[in-house]
């Protein structure tokens, strides 16, 4: 099945570093989304890619969604102990469902201040 | 503004001991989702619902059941608990229009098995 691969599993940088988490799909995906998820807290949605190449930015964080449509990126610059959580990228479940989301296993981001 | 309401938020069973996962959402969303959470293995879907009186199985439904008599609820039932269900679990819901719009989490339920 459709799987939805997420590296570094782990991340940990000095405050004001930048951090970049990578998302990869075993097959084309129709969009993407991307999750946080606070120590002890329940995933958010933080945005969602649809076209081929997609650029989007939100204050520090910036998304990418390949040409291909197979992988995706998001890039924190100059974190802030505000940023600390883990990142989840999210694609439709096999067969194209417009219902169903597989998630990556996260990139859990820590910053020491 | 309530959004996804999980109740209980934590719970401790014995095995084989029963005992149901209560979702409420007050969006009127069309989907709702459960999810389970476990260290280095990120989201499984346990079961989903489509729509009032409808459900499905996920990647991971084996001792799980669930119910959706009313749109606004879900439920999440286990029968005879056991150890490898000890898990947080998440409730989610969306809306149907376009596809794949974005899931709305309660807080979750933290269970654990003895």
């Amino acid at each position: 099945g459709q799987q939805v691969m997420q590296i570094p599993q782990y991340q940990h940088v000095q405050e004001g570093e930048d951090f970049t988490t990578y998302c990869n799909s075993s097959t084309t995906l129709s969009n993407i989304q991307w999750y946080k998820q606070r120590p002890g807290g329940h995933p958010v949605f933080l945005i969602q890619l649809v076209k081929s190449g997609e650029v989007k930015k939100q204050k520090r964080l910036t998304f990418q969604f390949g040409e291909a449509k197979k992988n995706s990126s998001l890039h924190i610059t100059a974190t802030q102990t505000t940023d600390v959580g883990t990142y989840f990228c999210a694609g439709p479940s096999s067969g194209g469902s417009n219902y169903k989301l597989t998630f990556g296993k996260g990139t859990l981001l820590t910053v020491n201040p | 503004n309530a959004g996804v309401t999980q109740t209980p938020k934590f719970r401790v069973l014995k095995t084989g001991q029963s005992m149901t996962l209560l979702c409420a959402q007050d969006m009127n969303h069309e989907y709702m989702y459960w999810y389970r959470q476990d260290p280095g293995m990120g989201l499984r879907l346990i079961h989903y619902s489509v729509g009032e009186g409808t459900t499905a199985k996920g990647e991971v439904p084996d001792g799980y059941n669930v119910s959706r008599l009313k749109k606004q609820n879900f439920l999440l039932g286990l029968e005879s608990a056991a150890p490898s269900q000890t898990s947080v679990y998440f409730c989610a819901s969306s809306e149907p229009r376009g596809g794949n719009q974005p899931q709305h989490f309660g807080d979750g339920t933290r269970l654990s098995i003895l």
